[in-house]
């Protein structure tokens, strides 16, 4: 199994700044996700991190709001853009081989106010 | 398209009693089959996973499902709760290597 680790854990913003949240994987992996669980609600998938080329998003997400990095197989970036109270949430970083495995971060704890 | 359904928002159940949660997916073809759990505040563990084969999964912490193509259902079981299984509980099919995740389900556990 993979051991993934989120930074920061939480953090509160200001509405209209941007936070950067950053996935650290302790093996290479195929596959990265940014998932995105509203207060109370399940998890939605944000996008897919891919090594070397953009990002794929689900319908509803965008890159303007959600700009993503992976520069490596074991690193990935979610920047949550011009945040305002509806984006407070926790967002989660997964990864894994294929559809086999996936495991999941700790979470990151947004509040926006 | 893919979904999954947990039918059940709470369950109470009390600590020593047999637990069920109840999971149903739409799928085309063979699902690969997951339960999470998730503590307050913390994120998503693995509790066990289905892709082929015996159709009685053991998991961890005691946790078992069994999966029913022919009801489409993938069932966590445990049979003795204990207080610390207190968590919210999500079901997910795999479709093209992302995640599809039911609503949860929100376990409390009577002393």
């Amino acid at each position: 199994s993979a051991v993934i680790s989120q930074k920061p854990s939480r953090d509160i913003c200001q509405r209209g700044t941007s936070l950067t949240i950053q996935c650290q994987v302790d093996s290479q992996v195929t596959m990265m996700f940014w998932y995105r669980q509203q207060p109370g609600q399940s998890l939605t998938l944000i996008a897919t991190a891919n090594q070397g080329s953009e990002a794929t998003y689900e319908s509803g997400f965008v890159i303007d709001k959600f700009p993503i990095s992976r520069p490596n197989l074991t690193f990935s970036t979610l920047t949550v853009s011009n945040m305002s109270p509806e984006d407070s949430s926790i967002y989660l970083c997964s990864g894994g081989g294929d559809s086999t495995e996936a495991f999941f971060g700790q979470g990151t704890r947004l509040t926006v106010v | 398209a893919q979904s999954v359904t947990q039918p059940d928002i709470h369950i109470t159940v009390s600590e020593g009693a047999s637990l069920e949660l109840r999971c149903n997916y739409s799928y085309g073809a063979t699902p690969y089959l997951f339960w999470y759990v998730q503590s307050p505040g913390q994120g998503l563990q693995l509790l066990l996973k289905y892709f082929s084969g015996d159709t009685l999964v053991q998991g961890i912490k005691g946790f078992e499902a069994e999966f029913k193509r022919s009801q489409s259902s993938f069932n966590l079981r445990k049979p003795s709760v204990h207080w610390s299984d207190a968590a919210e509980y999500f079901c997910a099919v795999a479709s093209s290597y992302k995640l599809i995740f039911g609503s949860g389900t929100r376990l409390l556990v009577r002393p």
